[in-house]
């Protein structure tokens, strides 16, 4: 079943500008994760936050996570032409499992 | 680097086919997962193997089987094919190492049920 859900369903921006991207979730996780995926490709693993971790960091990607509101959310800063993708925030319950939302898609302009 | 080859980036075929995705994975990854993307749904889980042999259904296993002889090769089974499982699928390995449960994704493979 579909736990997280991202917000906004789509996003443009000027090249340069910040990306901000929000992920909700339903029941209690393990961790939570961000995936990248270009246009008709596979997924590929950002970056991952543990349920007991409020904020974490990977070059220009800030990831935080607030387990009493159930969200998270992902910056892209200084964002570039290549950062013109799908993403999406993946839940893992500890059941070998992950439990993807429907993804923002994000376009940068150059 | 992790390496997972879907067998076929495009495929045609047509309605009460016989079709077989094929997924080959080169980490030794305990765990292999087939997924179907549509837009606006995300992915859902057709089925996961956590072992040879081993199978568990996910969401939405109705309409597929799945296969797994050896450790790197999960295969997707469309026993009828059927024009509403024209979609992208997409395969995916990984495993469980302490709190990370971190999942490495082939390129997918869009197929078309005429």
């Amino acid at each position: 079943s579909q736990q997280g859900e991202e917000d906004p369903q789509a996003l443009s921006i000027q090249e340069g500008e910040n990306a901000t991207m929000n992920c909700s979730y339903k029941t209690s996780i393990n961790n939570l994760q961000w995936y990248r995926q270009n246009s008709g490709r596979g997924l590929v693993h950002l970056i991952l936050i543990r349920s007991n971790e409020r904020e974490k960091h990977s070059g220009r990607l800030r990831v935080t996570l607030d387990t009493s509101k159930k969200s998270s959310s992902l910056l892209i800063t200084a964002s570039r032409a290549a950062d013109t993708a799908s993403y999406f925030c993946a839940t893992d319950a500890r059941d070998y499992k992950l439990s993807f939302g429907a993804g923002t898609t994000v376009t940068v302009r150059a | 680097d992790v390496k997972v080859t879907q067998s076929s980036r495009y495929l045609v075929k047509r309605t009460g086919e016989k079709v077989f995705l094929e997924c080959v994975q080169d980490m030794d990854h305990e765990n292999m997962f087939w997924y179907r993307q549509d837009p606006g749904l995300g992915l859902r889980l057709i089925y996961f193997s956590y072992d040879v042999k081993m199978k568990e259904k996910g969401d939405i296993p109705e309409g597929y089987s799945v296969s797994r002889e050896k450790k790197e090769r999960f295969s997707l089974i469309l026993e009828s094919a059927s024009t509403n499982q024209t979609s992208m699928y997409l395969c995916a390995s990984g495993e469980i190492q302490g709190a990370k449960n971190i999942q490495y994704f082939g390129a997918g493979t869009r197929l078309s049920v005429l």
